[in-house]
């Protein structure tokens, strides 16, 4: 079945670029319809939308997020990434990539999560 | 659009009957979905678009409402149900999630 796995560095410095990819086997991400998601949770916190991509080039942010960020996909290698630029500590989340499901007017839930990559701004 | 739940937390037993609000600020239609996350796990979707059970997910458990809010139902409480739920809205960018509800024994 369809799984998810994100990587990137754990650790971040202040003021740097974040930098995730979110594998994709067991599937494609060029699956018509489906949109691929980023999501992130403080230590502690609640979930926080990041933001959504399609194949094709559709992407929709987090407008909290927008300035600093960019969602991209490589259909070649079956991943999307994620880089958020200008990282403080507020930064700071377990980050989790996931698929969201169609639907004919608007989109359906996020149905398959990644494990979650935990990553720290910190000097 | 913003989203509400209450009660942020709940105790409650086995077998138990627990009820959970979520509350849009503008219409969402159906699209309001349901997740449930344990300590240190992954959030897992188990009612999608208001009243849709995931597959797998035990018929203890039920979605209902319409436009602003809704409504997640757990009859007959079980041990594995402790845990996180959160509600979460996609019927327009930002998506958003509730702060979620804990419920505890």
């Amino acid at each position: 079945q369809m799984q998810l796995q994100e990587s990137g560095p754990g650790l971040v410095k202040p003021s740097e670029t974040l930098s995730l990819t979110c594998n994709v086997s067991g599937g494609s991400i060029t699956t018509p319809g489906y949109y691929w998601g980023w999501i992130r949770q403080p230590p502690g916190k609640g979930l926080e939308w990041i933001g959504n991509i399609y194949y094709s080039g559709s992407i929709y942010y987090n407008p909290s997020l927008r300035s600093r960020l960019t969602i991209s996909s490589d259909s070649s290698k079956n991943q999307f990434s994620l880089r958020l630029s200008s990282v403080t500590a507020a930064d700071t989340a377990l980050y989790y990539c996931a698929r969201l499901r169609p639907d004919n007017l608007a989109y359906d839930a996020f149905d398959i999560w990644g494990q979650g990559t935990m990553v720290t701004v910190s000097s | 659009i913003q989203m509400t739940q209450s009660p942020s937390s709940l105790s409650a037993s086995v077998g138990d009957r627990v009820t959970i609000t979520c509350r849009a600020s503008q219409t969402i239609m159906k699209y309001l979905h349901w997740y449930q996350q344990k300590p240190g796990k992954v959030p897992k979707v188990v009612i999608s678009a208001t009243s849709n059970l995931e597959s797998g997910v035990p018929s203890r458990f039920s979605g209902s409402g319409s436009g602003t809010d809704f409504t997640l139902t757990i009859t007959n409480l079980q041990p594995e149900d402790f845990a996180t739920y959160y509600c979460q809205q996609s019927y327009s960018t930002p998506f958003t999630f509730g702060p979620g509800t804990k419920v505890d024994i």
